[in-house]
């Protein structure tokens, strides 16, 4: 059982905006900044978005983050076909001292 | 560009122990500013954090595997490796390396951990078996 909780699956059609959330606690998400990491199949992770909602370069600006509270938010914009993939939250735990993922959400378009 | 290579056996006995070694190009690993680490994802589930370790040699581990988790660092090969005992079954799974950005900012009374894998390796698969 993950420490930050995502829906297992979300779906979209092209074009559309879906929405991904990852739910943790004081000691994470509430204390911490946010990442997601995309996982295309059979490849590894790549950092999708950090610091809450910083996008590393290269990362198209269909993807955006957001956090309130001890939630957090992945979004993307105009959804194309090679945006199927599995994605995941992280953030530090204080409380564990060290970083902690969400269990992935899978995106099928 | 920055670039991760794991290396190791495929394949390790119960009870034994996997060893996996991260080779970094393309940058130093003698950063201060960064730390490098390893995580897991057993077959078709989700990504667990193993430890990290700083040139320097200091490190930090998942409490669930401190007792089993030994990662070191050889700055003079540029390389850092990863060490897991007793092995079970439960261990199989893609092992990454990455390199680990982790600093508390503090600004307007807060001081939030800014913590991130920004460099991933390719991955390397470990299965336990007899």
């Amino acid at each position: 059982q993950s420490v930050l909780t995502q829906p297992p699956s979300a779906s979209g059609t092209p074009g559309q905006r879906v929405t991904i959330s990852c739910s943790g606690s004081s000691s994470n998400i509430g204390s911490n900044t946010v990442n997601w990491y995309q996982q295309l199949p059979g490849t590894a992770p790549k950092l999708l978005i950090y610091n809450n909602n910083q996008r590393p370069s290269g990362v198209p600006d269909r993807f955006s983050g957001s956090k309130s509270g001890t939630s957090a938010s992945l979004a993307i914009s105009g959804l194309q076909s090679e945006d199927e993939a599995d994605y995941y939250c992280a953030a530090w735990d204080d409380s564990l001292n060290g970083p902690v993922f969400g269990g992935g959400t899978k995106l099928t378009v | 560009q920055l670039q991760l290579q794991e290396s190791g056996p495929g394949l390790v006995k119960p009870s034994e122990t996997l060893s996996l070694t991260c080779s970094v190009s393309g940058g130093s690993i003698s950063s201060s500013n960064y730390y490098w680490g390893w995580i897991r994802q057993p077959p078709g589930k989700g990504l667990e954090w193993i430890g990290s370790v700083h040139y320097s040699g200091s490190t930090h581990y998942n409490p669930s595997l401190k007792s089993r988790v030994t990662i070191s660092v050889d700055t003079s090969k540029n390389r850092f490796s990863l060490k897991l005992n007793s092995v079970t079954a439960a261990d199989t799974a893609v092992y990454y390396c990455a390199r680990h950005s982790s600093l508390r900012y503090c600004s307007g009374g807060s001081c939030p951990r800014q913590d991130y894998f920004d460099y991933w390796g390719q991955g390397t698969l470990v299965t336990v078996s007899s």
